[in-house]
């Protein structure tokens, strides 16, 4: 059981728009910590892909955006392209027991 | 070029010990933290711990307190994540990290494959 809780899967077709919501609680992002998301293409290591909430790094495309609000996040996807299928995990920092860093049990993003 | 590159795939029998390197280069070492996660066949990513290249200082989540020892040596620019007592449980790929200053990790090695199996 993750500490951050995302839907094991979604899926779209290409061109349309996808989310992927990331719950947590008063100990992590209900906190005001940051969230950030990576992505993991297959057979690949992860990539960050958003960081502090919204943010994207150097070459991430604008397609990819990202917000947090209380103790949820949310990553969205536009103009899906069949390079997006992958595994999308949102991660942030837990002060409940020993926790330091947490991750979300992650999200397959199948393009139809 | 910034990178972690990290030591080859293991095998190990059951009640053994790895030791899996981490080597940086491109950037300060001792400037940031180093984090190591593991994931294992289908699973998602789950965080080992992180070690202050700079003073060696280590935090690890209780569940690995007592079997995963990191270190780093900084004339080399390496960290090592030492796992002991493994079980068939402990069989995962391991990755090492770099925490950025907005402390998410934005630098990945291409991870260690260990399998642990009698």
């Amino acid at each position: 059981q993750s500490v951050l809780t995302q839907p094991p899967s979604v899926s779209g077709a290409p061109g349309q728009r996808v989310t992927i919501s990331c719950t947590g609680s008063s100990s992590n992002l209900g906190a005001g910590y940051a969230v950030h998301w990576y992505q993991q293409l297959p057979a690949a290591a992860p990539k960050l892909l958003i960081y502090g909430n919204h943010n994207r790094p150097l070459g991430v495309p604008a397609r990819f955006s990202a917000s947090k609000s209380g103790t949820s996040a949310s990553l969205a996807i536009t103009g899906l392209q069949a390079e997006d299928e992958a595994d999308y995990y949102c991660q942030s920092y837990d002060t409940s027991l020993s926790y330091s860093r947490v991750f979300g049990g992650g999200t397959k993003l199948t393009v139809l | 070029q910034v990178q972690l590159v990290q030591s080859g795939a293991e095998m190990k029998k059951p009640g053994a010990s790895v030791k899996v390197s981490c080597k940086a280069s491109g950037y300060t070492f001792t400037d940031y933290f180093i984090h190591w996660v593991r994931q294992a066949p289908g699973q998602g990513l789950e965080w080992m711990g992180w070690i202050n290249p700079n003073s060696g200082a280590t935090n690890s989540p209780q569940r690995f307190r007592g079997t995963v020892t990191m270190t780093r040596g900084t004339s080399i620019s390496t960290a090592y994540m030492e796992l002991s007592r493994l079980t068939s449980d402990d069989t995962a790929i391991y990755y090492c990290a770099r925490e950025s200053e907005d402390e998410a990790f934005d630098l990945w090695g291409p991870g260690t494959m260990v399998t642990v199996s009698s």
